[in-house]
């Protein structure tokens, strides 16, 4: 059964039209991290939440917002995407030990 | 100094054989490398890992070689099969604050002939 469930798979936008991706975790950890993953790349750490505390990468551009109303849900918020935008968000959460548990991804194309 | 360096960037072994992929690491304060797998179109999955006061790890088929002196580990993949083509990371993590930062090595691609 999928622990991290990421919504949805694959989502199209248009140049500069506000896009949302889910994920939700049946874990309970405290620990929920957005990475953005572009072709054939590692994946790039955007934020994390540890329980409600909100902590920006230093380079994740401010375009790119989240929120975490409860433990379970966290949302990815693009405010004006770009064509550079379009990527893999990966989704991952981590309890009390190191291991980060990955959702399946949500595809982002921006038309 | 928070890079990890990985190579080589893509892999090609027949059915069977060892495949092999290093990483390494500048940042003495990395406590933790996970390997992780990602199979196209999927979210990466921890592999195995590692810590730095263990110098080998194996679990089944993979085997992680860590040389804390060299700042630098591996991951061995004996019998390599055609179900074991995938983008393979390395990554070291520290905990900055307590919550676990994984620095992602840029991925090899692991092609595993018949």
């Amino acid at each position: 059964d999928a622990m991290v469930i990421q919504n949805p798979r694959y989502q199209v936008t248009q140049f500069g039209k506000p896009v949302t991706l889910s994920c939700s975790q049946t874990l309970n950890h405290n620990v929920m991290y957005w990475y953005q993953q572009k072709s054939s790349q590692a994946p790039k750490l955007l934020f994390h939440y540890y329980d409600k505390d909100f902590n920006n990468e230093a380079d994740t551009p401010d375009n790119f917002q989240s929120r975490r109303p409860n433990t379970s849900f966290c949302f990815l918020d693009i405010r004006s995407p770009g064509l550079g935008d379009a990527a893999m968000y990966l989704c991952a959460t981590r309890g009390g030990g190191n291991i980060q548990y990955f959702g399946a991804g949500t595809r982002l194309s921006v038309l | 100094q928070q890079q990890v360096k990985q190579s080589p960037q893509s892999l090609i072994v027949q059915k069977g054989g060892i495949s092999i992929i290093n990483c390494a690491y500048e940042n003495t304060a990395f406590d933790y490398f996970p390997w992780y797998q990602q199979f196209p179109g999927k979210g990466p999955a921890l592999l195995i890992a590692i810590r730095p006061d263990v110098s080998e790890k194996k679990e089944g088929r993979f085997t992680i070689s860590f040389n804390k002196s060299a700042k630098q580990f591996s991951l061995h993949i004996m019998d390599s099969q055609p179900g074991d083509s995938a983008t393979y990371f390395c990554a070291a993590s520290i905990e900055p604050g307590g919550y676990n930062k994984l620095i992602f090595g840029a991925g090899t691609r692991l092609a595993v002939h018949p």
